[in-house]
């Protein structure tokens, strides 16, 4: 089944503990991207990719690191987190192409104390 | 840069009945492409339709059409026959078609309620 895969779903923690969220894809899609979503604020891009070893900054990425060594894997790293990183994450991906549809994992609930 | 604008935060509408969320945008290209994403309890995003914006014709799939009108930026999603299942948050959403981030600008969402 094709598929957008986080982990953890869930993730409490605490202020300065670094914590990675894992994104994976089995679709072989060269693009991936993250989002946070927030109330009254729809979804907001953090980073994307556009193939292995090529990242750039989204809209809010201040606080956030991302990799892509494997085609398949886009992790997420919050080296520091801090309260205002409390918010709901998606990990997405889609062939390159301003047309083709990106697919969205399920989303992780990060809470941040 | 590109901002969209949904001006309902919720709308309700009775089972079997047809409701209509809007869905403004503002941007200075002529290419693009617009969305609308289902959000339900579950918080897995779904696709539900798509419009190019070099098309004239309005997106249709199955109960769910779009109303595109291009000078005016507008692009609001019509639901027939709305059902228990059609309760969700209703994302739209913009991607430029020349910029090579890919990105999807969306708006706030519109809580869609729908009356047994």
């Amino acid at each position: 089944e094709a598929q957008v895969t986080q982990n953890p779903r869930y993730l409490i923690t605490v202020t300065g503990k670094k914590l990675t969220v894992t994104c994976s894809q089995n679709m072989n899609h060269e693009y991936m991207s993250w989002y946070r979503q927030d109330p009254g604020l729809g979804l907001r891009q953090i980073y994307y990719s556009m193939n292995v070893e090529v990242t750039d900054k989204g809209d809010v990425p201040e606080g956030y690191k991302v990799s892509r060594k494997e085609k398949r894997n886009f992790p997420l790293i919050l080296e520091s987190p801090s309260p205002n990183q409390t918010s709901l994450y998606f990990c997405a991906s889609s062939l390159l192409g301003g047309a083709e549809t990106q697919y969205f994992g399920p989303g992780t609930r990060l809470l941040v104390l | 840069a590109q901002t969209v604008t949904q001006s309902q935060p919720e709308m309700s509408v009775q089972e079997a009945e047809t409701v209509t969320l809007s869905c403004t945008y503002d941007t200075s290209e002529s290419d693009y492409y617009l969305f609308w994403y289902k959000q339900p309890p579950s918080r897995q995003m779904i696709l539900v339709i798509r419009q190019e914006a070099y098309k004239q014709q309005n997106a249709t799939e199955n109960r769910f059409s779009v109303n595109f009108q291009k000078a005016a930026k507008s692009f609001s999603l019509k639901i027939s026959d709305s059902q228990l299942g059609d309760a969700a948050m209703y994302f739209c959403a913009y991607r430029s078609a020349v910029d090579s981030n890919y990105q999807l600008i969306w708006g706030a969402g519109t809580k869609l309620i729908i009356k047994p």
